[in-house]
């Protein structure tokens, strides 16, 4: 079973430039997350899409962040403009049926922004 | 707000002896938790959970123990293994926000041989 994927892995920006990460969750599964890791801290999540409805996004900062599933599969998560404190791992995860807690991560696409 | 602590950041045990990791939280709305381990350059890898009706949850090497009065839980890693070294989060899952978790900021364990 292949696992989530996530591109790229490694992006480098200036500061009040965009940027987009994709995320594809296992075959399946029907909930994504959007976590934001910033060094030497545990994920935070950002966004929680069940199918392509959002769950939960309290956390998202929506003046400069937004995120979208199209179909309920592929998911994307966008920065516009970006600060120099949205340096971070950001981590995309996804589970699976009813009365299942466990998340999948992906690997994760490491943001600088100079 | 941190509702999950872990506040060892580091932990050095020797090969095959027991490796200990704690986490509290403060939420009593948690119902679920998790360890997570992770490697550099890669997302967290789901290790065990166990669900607040329980006090022990055992994989393989790996046991998690629940108090839940005390508000805390650790992991128990016997024998513990140079390749078990990685950082450990713990997590929780509160009862009343779907399935969102909660993550402590992390035990950096280093196994030597």
């Amino acid at each position: 079973e292949a696992g989530v994927a996530q591109s790229p892995r490694y992006k480098i920006i200036e500061k009040r430039q965009s940027v987009a990460f994709w995320c594809n969750p296992i075959s399946g599964h029907a909930t994504l997350y959007w976590y934001q890791q910033i060094l030497g801290q545990g994920p935070k999540l950002l966004i929680q899409f069940q199918n392509n409805g959002v769950v939960d996004d309290s956390q998202l900062p929506k003046d400069r962040f937004s995120a979208e599933r199209l179909k309920g599969v592929d998911s994307t998560l966008k920065i516009q403009p970006a600060k120099l404190e949205d340096s971070a791992v950001y981590l995309c995860a996804s589970s699976g049926g009813s009365g299942t807690y466990e998340q999948y991560f992906g690997p994760g696409t490491r943001l600088t922004v100079t | 707000d941190q509702q999950v602590k872990q506040n060892s950041p580091s932990l050095s045990v020797q090969e095959g002896r027991i490796s200990i990791l704690n986490c509290d939280y403060t939420n009593s709305m948690f119902d679920y938790f998790l360890w997570y381990k992770k490697y550099p350059a890669e997302g967290p890898t789901f290790l065990i959970s166990i669900s607040s009706i329980k006090d022990k949850n055992e994989d393989g090497r790996f046991t998690v123990f629940l108090n839940k009065s005390a508000k805390h839980l650790s992991l128990h890693i016997v024998p513990s293994q140079p390749g078990d070294s990685a950082v450990y989060f713990c997590a929780a899952r509160a009862s009343n926000s779907g399935y969102a978790l909660n993550f402590g900021k992390g035990t950096s364990l280093l196994v030597t041989p």
